[in-house]
């Protein structure tokens, strides 16, 4: 079975600031991989997807996250930080064979001025 | 239209209500869910729905019966809850998957939070 790791619960960074958000899966294949973002009394949005190809992958806001297999590791970017990015993030991986989608505990992302 | 609109977003019940949660898509999704989520807390799924037809349910208590009526809509019967059933509740719809996967991306709606007295 899969399972996604999100080491940091909290991260605080200052606006105009770069960001990284950790993510490790465990699973005996290649995942599909993705991070979605939420904020506050929302639902979920899709940033960004991983499936094949192209291991640094672009998404949405300005959001990049780079696959490593070798480190099972998917995690997510940004190069400058703005008021607005401040939300919940959760990595999820899916495996093949129509397993469904299981999400990381979630990184909670504060933006200072 | 690209959204997965939830009604009603709040929802307050006693124990021994009968309440229904909805949800609609007019992305011709034809897999739609059902998650629970506690505070703090990733999305808990519940229910898929494939077609119209359950294919998934995540040992969910009898007291939460879900319905799809049509390939836009899904429902969630909820009848006799506990208070520690309080959560947000969210949908989501998918389209057919990429390559391999089971679910490609998932739509979420914006929930609908629940509070069980």
């Amino acid at each position: 079975a899969q399972s996604v790791t999100q080491p940091d619960i909290h991260i605080t960074v200052s606006e105009g600031a770069s960001l990284e958000l950790r993510c490790n899966y465990s699973y005996g294949a290649t995942p599909y991989l993705f991070w979605y973002v939420q904020s506050p009394g929302q639902g979920l949005q899709l940033l960004l997807k991983y499936f094949s190809g192209d291991t640094l992958v672009q998404g949405i806001k300005g959001f990049e996250a780079e696959f490593k297999r070798s480190q099972s590791s998917f995690n997510l970017r940004k190069p400058s930080v703005h008021w607005s990015d401040a939300a919940e993030y959760f990595c999820a991986v899916e495996g093949n064979a129509g397993n469904m989608l299981t999400f990381g505990g979630g990184t909670r992302l504060m933006v200072k001025p | 239209d690209t959204e997965v609109t939830q009604t009603p977003k709040h929802l307050v019940m006693g124990m021994t209500n009968k309440k229904s949660l909805k949800c609609e898509q007019h992305m011709g999704h034809r897999a739609m869910y059902w998650y629970k989520q506690k505070a703090k807390k990733p999305p808990e799924l519940m229910f898929v729905y494939s077609y119209e037809k359950l294919s998934i349910n995540e040992s969910v208590p009898s007291r939460f019966s879900p319905e799809c009526p049509n390939s836009s809509l899904l429902n969630l019967h909820l009848h006799a809850l506990q208070p520690e059933d309080s959560a947000l509740y969210l949908c989501a719809s998918s389209p057919p998957g990429q390559g391999a996967s089971n679910t490609g991306e998932l739509f979420f709606g914006e929930g609908s939070r629940l509070t069980v007295l």
